[in-house]
């Protein structure tokens, strides 16, 4: 099992801030990871897959990068809607798909 | 607009059995993977299984292999999830996932459904 870890779990940064949260896997998975958003009550929903493709609807604040095992989500001007948790997850490699245990972005 | 929509929260006692529903809409059902994940209360999130509902294809996290059954009636484009024996550990929501467009098991998901609560309790 590939097992993701991500870093801070907790990052504090002021709105209008650039916000940076990391993503590694146990093995490279390049390029086969999904970055994820959870508001609190609500479901995840797809922000960027395939390590730098934002999907449908994501604003351009929003961008992911990395290879091999590194992986990066970068959060541009940070606006008060983007406080939330952030999961990582590789589908490289079944069974079963991973996730990162998530890192919560929180106003500073 | 693809829509996934699950069924209601559930109480349950330990011992007894659950089946929770997934109805998918606004797109092919039988031909795009449909999952569940797990998110226990305070916790990340755990992936649990996925089906391709065309051909009955299912497979299953270890961790939850032998615990639950992933099912799906094409006919009715909903996919299901049960369990035979509930245990207060059962508590959590439960998420209904679609997998990205592609044939292979290996993909992202690009939709979920608004989550399903289960409670069980004695």
């Amino acid at each position: 099992e590939i097992v993701m870890t991500q870093s801070p779990a907790t990052l504090s940064v002021s709105p209008g801030e650039r916000a940076t949260l990391s993503c590694r896997a146990s093995r490279s998975i390049s390029p086969n990871l999904a970055w994820y958003q959870q508001k609190p009550g609500q479901a995840p929903r797809l922000l960027i897959y395939g390590a730098s493709t934002r999907a449908a609807g994501i604003p351009a604040r929003f961008s992911g990068s990395g290879s091999g095992t590194e992986f990066t989500l970068t959060i541009n001007s940070l606006q008060s809607e983007d406080f939330a948790v952030y999961y990582c997850q590789q589908y490289d490699y079944w069974p079963p798909y991973t996730f990162g245990q998530g890192t919560k972005l929180e106003i500073k | 607009e693809v829509q996934l929509v699950q069924s209601g929260a559930e109480v349950k006692k330990p011992g007894e059995s659950l089946k929770i529903s997934c109805k998918g809409s606004g797109y092919t059902f039988p031909t795009y993977w449909i999952g569940w994940v797990r998110q226990m209360p305070g916790k990340g999130l755990e992936w649990m299984a996925i089906i391709y509902p065309a051909e009955s294809d299912t497979r299953y996290s270890p961790s939850f292999q032998g615990q639950v059954t992933i099912s799906a009636d094409k006919s009715i484009s909903t996919a299901y999830l049960q369990w035979s024996s509930l245990e207060a550990s059962d508590t959590a929501i439960y998420y209904c996932v679609r997998r990205s467009p592609g044939t292979s098991v290996a993909g992202y998901l690009d939709y979920w459904g608004q989550g399903t609560l289960v409670t069980v309790s004695s």
